[in-house]
């Protein structure tokens, strides 16, 4: 069974950079896509980005610019880095796993989400 | 970019009942690139369809999701406590790669 679980601080600072860590039990990120969606409170769902173990990732355009998500499959987890950071980044963080059947997309494995508050 | 609408915002229905959800895409989606997303209170969401209509592992046989085009729907064919939730659709686009979500539709116990 395939477990994902996020890690990081729950406060951050505005202007300061957001650092999330992903930890995967249960099958490796060598496999798959693997990204990140947050949920600001009381609204819907954002994607933000992808990471692939190859290197490959893609962002969401509004947050290119602001997005890094890299990977370490010594350790089997992936990051995600937020910088300049504004209370409208104020969110739920889940990290998911994306499958592909037959040539269908998903995000099939989620983590159950870390609140991230921007406050000074 | 590809914008998703959900309609209705609420749909408020009896546990029996059968409730129907739209999804509707500014532009036209593949069906292999359509899916929703089931989510709790407090509750990471749980993929219930992709490919449009084809269920996740796991999922009942009375969810089912349907549509092509720009015009998709998931039909929850009988109501269970349990199905009260909020439900998203999500469309990836391959070129490049990338995720959108519609903004929701919570359905609520009448």
């Amino acid at each position: 069974q395939v477990q994902l679980q996020e890690s990081g601080p729950g406060l951050v600072k505005p202007s300061e950079t957001l650092s999330l860590t992903c930890t995967v039990s249960g099958g490796s990120i060598s496999t798959y896509y693997w990204g990140w969606i947050r949920q600001p409170p009381g609204k819907g769902l954002e994607w933000i980005g992808f990471f692939y173990y190859s290197g490959s990732t893609n962002y969401t355009p509004s947050l290119k610019s602001r997005v890094t998500i890299s990977g370490d499959t010594s350790k089997n987890q992936f990051s995600l880095r937020l910088s300049s950071v504004t209370a409208a980044d104020t969110a739920v963080y889940y990290c998911a796993r994306q499958v592909v059947v037959g040539a269908s997309p998903g995000l099939d494995y989620w983590g159950q989400g870390t609140l991230v508050t921007v406050s000074s | 970019e590809i914008v998703l609408t959900q309609s209705p915002g609420t749909l408020s229905l009896s546990p029996g009942e059968r409730a129907t959800l739209s999804c509707r895409a500014s532009q036209s989606v593949s069906s292999s690139y359509l899916a929703w997303y089931q989510q709790k209170p407090g509750q990471a969401p749980r993929l219930l369809i992709y490919g449009a209509s084809s269920r996740a592992t796991g999922i009942p046989d009375r969810f089912s999701g349907s549509g092509s085009g720009t015009d998709f729907t998931l039909t929850i064919g009988r109501l269970e406590p349990e199905d009260f939730a909020v439900y998203y659709c999500q469309q990836y686009g391959s070129s490049p790669p990338r995720y959108s979500f519609g903004q929701g539709t919570k359905l609520e116990i009448k």
